[in-house]
């Protein structure tokens, strides 16, 4: 069965220092793959999306970025926290084609502080 | 381009009332539609989806949705509310064929209360 992992589920770190957050898709090859954030009240942000290994488009301008380093792991960085970036993380998977709706992960919830 | 438009941040019901979460969207060219229900600090779980075949699409949960394209419409709606039906709701659209890379967009949410 095909099943997404996104980790840590809660993070909080203070400003300036850096990000990791990890996902993994197991049971399917070659998935499209993506990283949202949430902002309360601010609906589903898509922040960088990529079709292979290396291959990272983004789609907003900021202080994150995003490494496919492996198949099926989609890592999401920052060298220097801001404040700004407080927000549920979302990352999703779907099968190439058009008409599939996304798998999501369960979410990491970052408090920069 | 491609967007959606999510009536009302917030809806509330009572427990047996009928759930009616409205979404109107805009593509240039035919969409896929989706509805995804989110409960608190969870990820986003797939209801239903249209894909150009059955205009009325029938989900999990009870959940149904009517695609009309005169109306550029995609509402979900649910006969009966149920406690457990309280959460977030997300409309998406996704632009059929192209080169789109599967990018969904999203509206800004629904929160749906249900009153005892």
């Amino acid at each position: 069965s095909q099943t997404i992992h996104q980790w840590p589920a809660t993070l909080v770190q203070p400003v300036g220092s850096p990000l990791s957050l990890e996902c993994t898709v197991e049971g399917t090859s070659n998935p499209n793959l993506y990283w949202y954030r949430q902002a309360a009240g601010r609906g589903l942000q898509l922040l960088f999306y990529s079709v292979g290994i290396g291959q990272i488009s983004s789609e907003v301008p900021q202080n994150l970025s995003a490494s496919r380093p492996q198949d099926r792991q989609f890592i999401l960085s920052s060298k220097k926290l801001l404040l700004s970036d407080s927000g549920f993380y979302l990352c999703a998977w779907r099968v190439t084609g058009t008409g599939f709706g996304y798998t999501f992960g369960s979410g990491t919830r970052l408090t920069v502080v | 381009a491609q967007s959606v438009t999510q009536l009302g941040s917030h809806v509330s019901v009572s427990e047996g009332a009928l759930v009616l979460l409205r979404c109107n969207y805009s593509s240039s060219v035919p969409p896929y539609l989706f509805w995804y229900v989110q409960y608190p600090n969870q990820g986003l779980q797939l209801l239903l989806k249209y894909t150009s075949a059955a205009t009325l699409v029938k989900g999990i949960n009870g959940f149904e949705a009517e695609f009309k394209k005169s109306e550029t419409s995609f509402h979900l709606t649910k006969p009966s509310a149920h406690m457990s039906d309280a959460a977030e709701y997300f409309c998406a659209v996704n632009r059929a064929g192209g080169t789109s890379y599967g990018k969904l967009t999203f509206g800004q949410g629904t929160i749906l209360t249900v009153h005892p």
